[in-house]
């Protein structure tokens, strides 16, 4: 099994409607990020958490919310999608105390349409 | 100006060559990066850290020049499952906490037979 997952896996809406993407990790991992990735323009953070005290805005948070239910769920939404929010989503984890490593491990990704 | 940079690509390649990346960043306080490959449409996955002057494993090589800012990528004897994009990332300074990685907008690479 998968050690990070997202759902859905894809998904077509519309403008204005209200969407939430889950994502759900057994490494154990404290950090959780939340990423879109559109065409040339590699991957933008949006949202992290590096416990479930704490949250962060990333560089694009705008029109996002996130909630961190517990250590292992992170779930991204968008209160009323537009089509500029189509792209591709990704969440990742890492772990904490390892000084500068910090590699992260994404899931396989949400690919989300706004028409 | 973005904090990391890289070429977008594509860089077309035969089997067999020598394929070198580069990634520029703009933060000289940053002070640990990472490789990504990722495949069409599938998550990242790491390939390599860079928190000294460089990292080997096996045909691939990444160098870390602190003076320039920028790290590299070195791809030797180029294989056809190579191809994917390669993305470049700093841990931004200060973030050894949080984690937080900046990525660059990725170079693609398309190896041919």
């Amino acid at each position: 099994d998968a050690d990070v997952t997202q759902t859905p896996r894809n998904r077509i809406t519309k403008t204005g409607k209200r969407i939430m993407l889950e994502c759900s990790q057994t490494k154990g991992h404290d950090r959780m990020y939340w990423y879109r990735q559109d065409p040339g323009l590699g991957l933008r953070l949006i949202y992290y958490s590096f416990d479930v005290k704490d949250i962060n805005k990333g560089e694009i948070s705008d029109g996002y919310s996130v909630s961190r239910q517990a250590q292992a769920k992170f779930s991204l939404s968008l209160e009323s999608a537009i089509p500029n929010q189509t792209a591709l989503y990704f969440c990742a984890t890492s772990d904490r105390g390892q000084g500068s490593y910090n590699e992260q491990f994404f899931g396989p990704g949400t690919r989300l349409t706004v028409l | 100006r973005k904090e990391v940079e890289q070429d977008p690509g594509p860089f077309n390649v035969p089997e067999g060559a020598t394929v070198a990346f580069n990634c520029t960043y703009s933060n000289s306080a940053s002070q640990s990066f990472f490789w990504y490959r990722q495949d069409c449409r599938k998550e990242p996955k790491l390939l390599m850290s860079v928190y000294s002057s460089g990292n080997e494993d096996g045909r691939f090589t990444a160098q870390l020049n602190r003076a320039s800012q920028y790290i590299s990528l070195l791809i030797r004897d180029s294989k056809l499952s190579d191809s994917a994009t390669y993305l470049c990332a700093a841990l931004s300074p200060g973030s050894s906490n949080t984690g937080k990685l900046i990525f660059g907008q990725g170079t693609t690479l398309q190896v041919k037979p």
